[in-house]
């Protein structure tokens, strides 16, 4: 069964308007989430790292006042896309490690009006 | 630093022929693999990992893969391909400090009836 939930599954929103997104572990504790994004017919992206208790560090060229990143409990972090513009349409998939490998959330398709 | 190339963008196989999907390493550090599969619309599973274990490793849905350490190479096999696993797969390296996944492109895989 699934072992990463993310909620919603799917969003659509206007231009402008901000997005939050959840990542759940279930049925274990993550003191580290990541954030990916995927664009069509491309791989992931690595964003963001989620770290319980203190500061998301960000890839390169993420703008961190874009994409806000909460760790608010070891269960959940949570990604918010913020005044979202038609470019930040996209597949958003977290993801939570379990001993050496990492579980992936269903992921969340935001588009954006 | 490290990174993964897998070395073909599409493969198409006729339902009960092999499949082959091949990816190259590089890496600093004696790496951690794995090999995900991603529908459409969905999220990553993981589907076999390499942790400096058995060479060959056995993954579900009858999946396999060997890790050749002279040929920088994970590539992975399964002896009977379904209709089912008509998908995306992704070869990954793991960063054993901190997490962090570096994703190939990704092959797509479309099996013929």
């Amino acid at each position: 069964g699934a072992v990463v939930s993310q909620h919603p599954s799917r969003v659509i929103c206007k231009s402008g308007t901000s997005v939050k997104i959840e990542c759940r572990s279930l049925d274990f504790q993550a003191t580290t989430m990541f954030w990916y994004r995927q664009f069509p017919k491309k791989s992931l992206m690595l964003m963001a790292t989620s770290n319980e208790g203190s500061k998301a560090t960000y890839e390169q060229g993420v703008e961190k006042d874009k994409f806000l990143i909460n760790h608010a409990s070891l269960t959940l972090s949570t990604l918010t896309v913020t005044s979202a513009h038609p470019e930040d349409s996209s597949f958003y998939i977290c993801s939570a490690p379990i001993k050496s490998a990492q579980y992936f959330g269903p992921g969340t398709r935001l588009t954006v009006l | 630093a490290q990174s993964v190339t897998q070395l073909d963008s599409h493969v198409s196989v006729s339902e009960g022929t092999p499949v082959l999907l091949r990816c190259n390493y590089s890496s600093s550090y004696s790496p951690s693999l794995f090999w995900y599969v991603q529908h459409p619309n969905k999220g990553l599973q993981l589907l076999l990992k390499y942790t400096s274990a058995a060479t060959l490793v056995k993954g579900i849905n009858g999946f396999e893969a060997e890790f050749k350490k002279s040929e920088t190479s994970f590539h992975l096999t399964k002896p009977s391909a379904h209709m089912s696993d008509a998908a995306e797969y992704f070869c990954v390296v793991s960063d054993p400090d901190d997490y962090k996944l570096s994703f190939g492109a990704g092959t797509t895989v479309t099996v013929r009836a």
